[in-house]
């Protein structure tokens, strides 16, 4: 079965700073991972996802996340904050394929606060 | 495209009254998903459905819940009857494939309210 771990229920940084949001995983085989976004009395919007390839994907708004395997983790990154990006950010892990086991699974999500 | 069109925005019901949810995928997917979130419990998958037929109903909490979805272009969840414990935000998503493999385009949501 696959799980994924957002560690900080918030993270809190100022505008122009750099800024992560944590996640780690654990899946059997090969993971597909998503970031996704959600801002208030909004569905999640999509980000960014890794399949395969290049451990650094790039994604909508300036946002990136690097594929770590030996760590398992899947962080979400972004050079310069913006008052903009306070959301609720959500990572999700899969195995893909049709089957129930491949069920996408969302992590709790992070609340990211940009302050001016 | 128009995404994800989810209907009613907002409803309110007594306890104990039928709800009906609906939900129009984007035209060309084939796989559609509902979820149900909460502050408490976060977001939950409740159903999943593949070329409209369900393939993991794991989720669904109790046997008041039932969705269907009798074309590619319209799905419905029902609450029968409705319950407080109900209440939530619930979500229609929908994506062009395999479950774990493409990404999911959500719908604005329902915010259900039941008293």
């Amino acid at each position: 079965a696959q799980s994924v771990a957002q560690p900080e229920d918030q993270v809190n940084v100022a505008e122009g700073n750099p800024l992560t949001v944590k996640c780690t995983y654990s899946v059997s085989g090969n993971p597909y991972l998503f970031w996704y976004v959600q801002y208030p009395n909004r569905g999640l919007q999509f980000l960014l996802k890794y399949i395969t390839g290049d451990n650094l994907v790039k994604g909508s708004y300036g946002f990136e996340a690097e594929f770590n395997k030996s760590q398992t983790s899947f962080h979400l990154k972004k050079p310069s904050a913006l008052v903009s990006d306070s959301a609720l950010y959500f990572c999700a892990v899969s195995r893909g394929g049709y089957s129930s086991a491949s069920k996408i699974i969302f992590g709790s999500g992070t609340r990211l606060s940009i302050r001016p | 495209d128009a995404g994800v069109i989810q209907s009613p925005r907002h409803e309110v019901t007594e306890m104990g009254q039928e709800v009906t949810l609906r939900c129009k995928p984007i035209s060309g997917h084939n796989s559609l998903f509902w979820y149900r979130q909460t502050m408490m419990r976060g977001l939950e998958l409740l159903i999943y459905f593949n070329n409209n037929v369900p393939i993991d109903d794991s989720g669904m909490p109790e046997d008041r819940f039932s969705a269907k979805m009798p074309n590619a272009s319209f799905s419905t969840l029902k609450i029968q009857p409705s319950e407080p414990r109900d209440s939530a935000v619930y979500f229609c998503a929908s994506s062009l494939g395999a479950q774990g493999a493409y990404e999911q385009y959500f719908g604005p949501g329902t915010r259900l309210t039941v008293t």
